[in-house]
């Protein structure tokens, strides 16, 4: 029972394509987040949503739009696929508000531009 | 806003010996801490967490790590590692309160590999 699922997992693409990576959780969270990991393991946010609602935007380019549908679900889309976005995307999720409450990953989508 | 240094980028060490991993951070704000572990090719887990009371926390698998505030630090320990806590470690902050409260903001990780 995977609590927080990735797909795909893997994801080899062409520089200029548009790609989607979907993520579920199955934990009744109310908070969804998708991180960055770069080549040296560095993690970064990228968004957050809380009840579907944007609450986090770091300063990522507007090729990238997430897009949550409902509270288990957040997507991520990608315009116009550039080398640099080469990377380790993951998505977590925890009980919202609540700072103490841990977050948790899923296993991450391990992005590829040729 | 927050920042987090972990001194070392790869810790080297053989089983059975112990290991400690150092996590240093600042915040003007009042932050959780936590440890995460990622194994290769997987997500990250939670390791440990600290959040009030005893400045002492442990994990089940016999990690611990102690809060520090007067040197703003949070260092892992393991008085005898496994093969199998081979993997990365990341320690993260995150505010109490306010909009910076729903991100965690990580370390860059330590590579930690036992020697057999």
């Amino acid at each position: 029972d995977t609590a927080v699922s990735q797909t795909p997992k893997y994801l080899v693409t062409q520089m200029g394509n548009d790609k989607s990576i979907k993520c579920e959780q199955n934990l009744g969270h109310d908070t969804m987040y998708w991180y960055k990991q770069d080549s040296k393991k560095f993690l970064k946010i990228m968004f957050s949503y809380n009840n579907k609602e944007l609450i986090i935007n770091e300063t990522v380019p507007n090729r990238f739009s997430p897009k949550s549908p409902d509270k288990a679900h957040l997507n991520l889309h990608i315009n116009s696929l550039e080398l640099g976005d080469s990377a380790v995307y993951f998505c977590a999720s925890s009980q919202g508000s609540l700072s103490n409450q841990p977050q948790h990953f899923g296993d991450g989508t391990r992005l590829s531009i040729l | 806003a927050q920042s987090v240094t972990q001194l070392d980028s790869q810790v080297p060490v053989f089983e059975e010996a112990p290991v400690e991993l150092r996590c240093n951070y600042s915040s003007s704000v009042s932050v959780y801490l936590f440890w995460y572990v990622q194994y290769p090719n997987q997500g990250l887990q939670l390791l440990l967490k600290y959040l009030s009371g005893s400045t002492l926390v442990e994990s089940i698998n016999g990690f611990e790590a102690e809060f520090n505030k007067s040197q703003t630090s949070f260092h892992l320990r393991k008085p005898s590692v496994h093969i199998s806590d081979t993997a990365e470690y990341f320690c993260a902050v995150r505010p109490y309160s306010g909009a910076g409260s729903y991100q965690l903001t990580f370390g860059k990780g330590t590579k930690l590999s036992v020697i057999p």
